[in-house]
């Protein structure tokens, strides 16, 4: 079966300081993937999303990065943090194949900038 | 573009009490529609989905059926549960705005909180 990991669970971070969050997923191969943010607790927003290695796709522009620099890994990064950068940071992965692209996603990451 | 449009909440029910979260949607095509659930402290699990019109997606007692002539798909339980409180999220995706790759369109999220 399919698990997907993310890591570190919580993280609190100076503001100005870099950021690097993992997220990897087994028992699939080629997976699309995502990055969410969630702000205080409701909506989700995309921020990048994968659907091979190297190849990145940026929804909103930011302070943020992504990278895929292997098939079932995905990180988000940033240089220097901003306080807007706190929230819930969520992992998904999913597999295009009969017509329906069902997501599914890791247990997140919570970051507190300061 | 595409868009989600679900209850705001948040809602506060009894146990056993009969839940109804509406979801509207907006989309060209034939999107595929999910509900999420997400439980404190943790991800979105999905709950239960339907690919095409008059589909009824059922997981755990929910359950919610894809009406494309109003465009809807409204989540139901007969008998909630204590554990049933979360925040739950409607979404579609494979509509024509742009929605490829799976790319999901998310509601804002409806807050249930069940009482003993």
């Amino acid at each position: 079966s399919q698990t997907i990991h993310q890591w570190p669970a919580t993280l609190v971070q100076p503001v100005g300081s870099p950021l690097s969050l993992e997220c990897t997923v087994e028992g699939t191969s080629n997976p699309n993937l995502y990055w969410y943010r969630q702000a205080a607790g409701r909506g989700l927003q995309l921020l990048f999303y994968s659907v091979g290695i190297g190849q990145i796709s940026s929804e909103v522009p930011q302070n943020l990065s992504a990278s895929r620099p292997q098939d079932r890994q995905f990180i988000l990064s940033s240089k220097k943090l901003l306080l807007s950068d706190s929230g819930f940071y969520l992992c998904a992965w999913s597999v295009t194949g009969q017509g329906v692209d069902t997501q599914y996603f890791g247990p997140g990451t919570r970051l507190t900038v300061l | 573009g595409d868009s989600v449009t679900q209850m705001e909440g948040p809602v506060t029910l009894s146990e056993e009490a009969f839940l109804t979260i509406n979801c509207t949607y907006t989309a060209t095509g034939y999107p595929s529609l999910f509900w999420y659930v997400q439980y404190p402290g943790e991800g979105l699990q999905l709950l239960l989905k339907a690919t095409k019109a008059d589909d009824k997606g059922s997981n755990k007692g929910f359950e919610a059926t894809y009406r494309k002539e109003t465009t809807s798909f409204h989540l139901e339980k007969g008998s909630v549960q204590v554990s049933d409180s979360a925040v739950y999220f409607c979404a579609l995706s494979g509509g024509a705005g742009g929605t490829s790759y799976g790319k999901l369109t998310f509601g804002q999220g409806t807050i249930l909180t069940v009482h003993p």
